[in-house]
């Protein structure tokens, strides 16, 4: 059963470009979630998609956004980008369905680690 | 509002040594509890996940944890500690809905 697959795993951009980042979950899973991670802040959690539908944000500004396609395959895509974007975006899935109390715990992919140069 | 705290940013051990990461958590009502292990340049991995029942709980690579209501914690152990253990650790309370990361503690072990 095949993992997480991010990509790029590696990514240098310039400032006020804007990047996409991709990440098929794991077959079958529905869920799936964008942290950022750097040094100083630690995972911050970005969006949250289930079923093509944004069910949660995390606190990041609107040149933060995704999407979720019916294959469940997510894209993330960051405008105008900033020196403080660069980080390691991690992408999570979970097999958790909709109305479920119990939680499963994610499986990450590997990350993209973006550089805004 | 939720929210988790590892005291320990940085924890030294002696290959073959005993270990136990601190995690104290804040939680409204039963909380849902993660361990995860993360490598350098790589993502993030399950050890283990407390929902209900037991308090301690198994997890994967020899790793247990305990959870204490009364201390609010869930602290990780592992008996004997492997070189390959070198590692960061996360601990994390919430759901897929809302999961709450620490700041995490990175393990060094010395030969």
């Amino acid at each position: 059963k095949a993992g997480v697959t991010q990509t790029p795993r590696y990514l240098i951009k310039t400032r006020g470009q804007q990047v996409t980042l991709s990440c098929s979950p794991i077959s079958g899973h529905r869920s799936v979630s964008w942290y950022q991670q750097t040094p100083g802040q630690g995972l911050q959690f970005l969006f949250e998609y289930f079923s093509e539908t944004q069910r949660n944000k995390g606190n990041f500004p609107g040149r933060f956004s995704g999407r979720q396609f019916s294959n469940s395959r997510s894209e993330m895509n960051v405008s105008t980008l900033e020196l403080g974007d660069s980080a390691l975006y991690l992408c999570a899935s979970s097999s958790k369905s909709r109305g479920s109390s119990s939680p499963y715990g994610y499986t990450f992919g590997s990350g993209t680690r973006l550089t805004v140069v | 509002a939720q929210s988790v705290t590892q005291p320990d940013i940085h924890i030294t051990v002696s290959e073959g040594a005993s270990l136990e990461l601190r995690c104290n958590y804040s939680y409204g009502a039963t909380p849902y509890l993660f361990w995860y292990v993360q490598s350098p340049g790589q993502g993030l991995q399950l050890l283990l996940k407390y929902f209900s029942g037991d308090t301690l709980v198994q997890g994967i690579k020899g790793f247990e944890a305990e959870f204490k209501r009364s201390q609010s914690s869930f602290n990780l152990r592992k008996p004997s500690v492997h070189w390959s253990d070198a590692a960061e650790y996360f601990c994390a309370v919430g759901d897929e809905n809302d999961m709450r990361f620490g700041a995490g503690t990175r393990l060094t072990v010395k030969p």
